[in-house]
């Protein structure tokens, strides 16, 4: 069975840095594009990028380059978003989900999901 | 404001048909870039409905339907359900922004 299992909810204050996860298990993590997906409280879903872990080729959305960065693991079949320093406004939550062509294919399985909270 | 442009709400009956539209433009829907919908249920993770325009994954009911012509996308659900509810939301690329754009998303209210 095709699993995306992600780490667990964060209460961070701003200006702190911050690592979340994506622990994927059932098919071939390098050959496939694992991408990131935000929705903020009250609002609709927002792409962030992916990333090709089989060669490490990142793709970021516009809005969010500079912003956050995406790596892979691939001898732990492990995605991650970072940032180095959180605001207020990364509150959200923040999905992980598997896609095979990249930025034209969907998101065939997605993450449970990690609420990130950013308060002084 | 997205470029992708879907009806903040659709409602109906329980047994009756819906349809959520989604507008785009010459740079992504109308370039042939492929359509994808997501179905959202409160608390829980999207889901993939519908993938590159009119195909359902393994396990969607096909009370669920895609469609496509020139730059807009339509999800279509037939017979519907009070699990149907949920926000729903269409996905492409746009050549122009040269990125992946979701619709705001459609809150599906079965009455």
């Amino acid at each position: 069975e095709v699993q995306l299992v992600q780490s667990g909810a964060e209460v961070k204050k701003p200006g702190e840095s911050l690592k979340i996860s994506c622990k994927c298990s059932g098919y071939s993590f390098a050959t496939y594009w694992l991408g990131w997906v935000r929705r903020m409280p009250g609002k609709g879903l927002e792409w962030m990028g992916i990333i090709y872990p089989g060669d490490s080729d990142t793709r970021y959305s516009p809005p969010f380059q500079g912003q956050v960065t995406i790596s892979g693991d691939n001898s732990i079949n492990t995605a991650y978003l970072q940032w180095s320093s959180l605001k207020a406004s990364d509150t959200a939550m923040y999905y992980c989900a598997r896609t095979r062509a990249g930025t034209t294919s969907a998101f065939d399985i997605w993450g449970q999901g990690t609420m990130v909270t950013v308060s002084s | 404001q997205s470029v992708l442009t879907q009806p903040p709400s659709v409602s109906g009956a329980p047994g009756q048909r819906v349809t959520i539209s989604c507008t785009g433009s010459s740079s992504n829907i109308g370039a042939g870039y492929d359509v994808h919908w997501y179905e959202q249920i409160p608390g829980r993770a999207p889901k993939l409905l519908i993938y590159a325009n009119i195909n359902r994954p393994s396990g969607v009911p096909d009370r669920f339907s895609g469609s496509k012509s020139g730059t807009s996308a339509s999800l279509a659900i037939s017979g519907l359900q009070a699990e149907d509810e949920a926000d729903y939301y269409c996905q492409a690329y746009d050549s122009s922004l040269r990125d992946v754009v979701f619709g705001g998303g459609t809150k599906l209210t079965v009455l």
